[in-house]
């Protein structure tokens, strides 16, 4: 069965640096992209970009460009999330996401079970 | 402001059928098709339909999915109280290269 299992709960503070990771299983870890999406509080989901974990490739919606970087480590089937100096904004729910393609159609499946972030002084 | 658009909220009793909208634009809906996903309280989201109208293992014909042009649809008929959760639309953006979101729907079974 496809499952990744994301990195726990983490509480920080303004400034500090952060990652945190998703990790596949079940599957050729290289065969499919991986997406991170966040949550805020009482907000909708947002995509933050993706990565080819064949090559590293990234893409990066506008919002989050220079805000975070997504990398991967093949050997050990990981994505990574990473920031270099959070915010109290950075608060959020953080999903990562297998993407799927067959010809045009696209999905998001499965989802991490999720990696709370808190960030406060 | 998510680049789909869905109404924040809807509601029905157990048993009635409800319909969830997702409009978008040139470069997403009407270029690609439409996945929905459901998050219940306190989980992560779970993939609910895809290709528009494709529904996972799993995943009750209850449910079922539709699109035209810039527009997307989601039912749920014999509406039951698990169902009450929040529903996002989503889809891949040609001019964007990646993923644009609804801004989610919550449902809720009076």
């Amino acid at each position: 069965e496809v499952h990744l299992v994301q990195s726990g709960a983490e509480v920080k503070k303004p400034g500090e640096s952060l990652m945190i990771s998703c990790k596949g299983s079940g599957y050729t870890f290289t065969n499919h992209w991986i997406g991170w999406v966040r949550q805020m509080p009482g907000k909708g989901l947002e995509w933050m970009g993706i990565i080819n974990p064949s090559d590293s490739q990234t893409r990066y919606s506008p919002s989050f460009q220079g805000q975070v970087a997504i990398s991967v480590d093949k050997s050990i089937s990981t994505a990574y999330l990473q920031w270099r100096s959070l915010e109290a904004s950075d608060t959020a729910m953080y999903y990562c996401a297998r993407h799927n393609r067959v010809t045009s159609s696209r999905w998001l499946d499965p989802w991490g079970q999720g990696t709370l972030v808190t960030v406060s002084s | 402001q998510s680049v789909l658009t869905q109404p924040p909220s809807a509601s029905g009793t157990p048993g009635q059928r409800v319909t969830i909208s997702c409009s978008g634009g040139s470069s997403n809906i009407d270029s690609n098709p439409v996945t929905w996903y459901q998050r219940l309280p306190g989980a992560a989201p779970k993939l609910l339909m895809y290709s528009n109208n494709q529904r996972p293992s799993g995943v009750p014909d209850r449910f079922s999915g539709s699109k035209s042009g810039t527009s997307a649809s989601l039912a749920i008929s014999g509406l039951q109280s698990e169902d009450e959760a929040d529903y996002y639309c989503a889809t891949w953006d040609d001019s964007l290269y990646g993923w644009v979101f609804g801004g989610g729907t919550k449902l809720t079974v009076l």
